[in-house]
């Protein structure tokens, strides 16, 4: 079964400097990935999405992912950071199923809380 | 346009009792999921649904766990004889089609089973 792995469960970083949340997953085939922000009560919205193509990713916010196959990683960066940018960040998995497509089913990391201080 | 709504916001139970949870899709949306986020768990998917039919119910965690959506739009998640366990943020997303195309979640209904 797939499985998504989020190296860091908390990250707090001052603003304005780099972060960057980290992203494994399991699967050896095709997939699709993921990063979703959720703000503090509030629900799930897509920062970014890589499908095929160009391995660097550029989503909303300033937000950037790199997909690197050979590692199964899909790494979250942002070169400077805002109090605003403080939420809950999800990475996440579509594979492939037997028939060679995805139907959107989505597997989980547990979450990494960004929080950042003036 | 109108995004994901999910009824009631907060639901508060006694441990036996039978809820029902809602989800409106967004319109025109082909593809529905039910997703479960607990402190213990996380984000769990629970079942798919492409138009009325649901291909996967292989999240739901028990028997007691049923799902239906009607007319290609709205689903209720009933869950029966509820649990303890059952405590957590259950939360819908639909997309245009099933695989690829963005899931835009709604803002969960949270279920407290006492």
């Amino acid at each position: 079964a797939q499985s998504v792995t989020q190296l860091d469960s908390q990250v707090p970083v001052f603003e304005e400097a780099p972060v960057e949340l980290r992203c494994n997953y399991s699967s050896s085939v095709s997939v699709y990935l993921f990063w979703y922000v959720q703000y503090p009560n509030q629900g799930l919205q897509l920062l970014l999405k890589y499908l095929s193509g160009s391995t660097l990713v550029k989503g909303i916010n300033g937000f950037e992912a790199e997909f690197n196959k050979s590692q199964t990683s899909f790494h979250l960066r942002k070169p400077s950071v805002h109090i605003s940018d403080t939420a809950e960040y999800f990475c996440a998995v579509s594979d492939f199923g037997a028939g060679g497509t995805s139907y959107g089913k989505l597997t989980f990391g547990q979450g990494t809380i960004l929080t950042v201080h003036p | 346009g109108a995004g994901v709504s999910q009824s009631p916001s907060n639901k508060v139970t006694e441990k036996g009792k039978d809820v029902e949870l809602r989800c409106d899709p967004i319109s025109g949306h082909t593809a529905l999921y039910w997703y479960r986020q607990s402190l213990g768990q996380g984000l769990e998917f629970l079942i798919y649904f492409q138009g009325n039919s649901a291909p996967d119910k292989s999240g739901l965690p028990s028997d007691r766990f049923s799902a239906e959506r009607t007319g290609g739009s709205v689903s209720t998640l009933t869950i029966q004889r509820t649990q303890q366990e059952d405590s957590a943020v259950y939360l819908c997303a639909s997309s245009l089609v099933p695989g690829k195309e963005t899931q835009y979640f709604g803002p969960g209904t949270r279920l407290l089973v006492l």
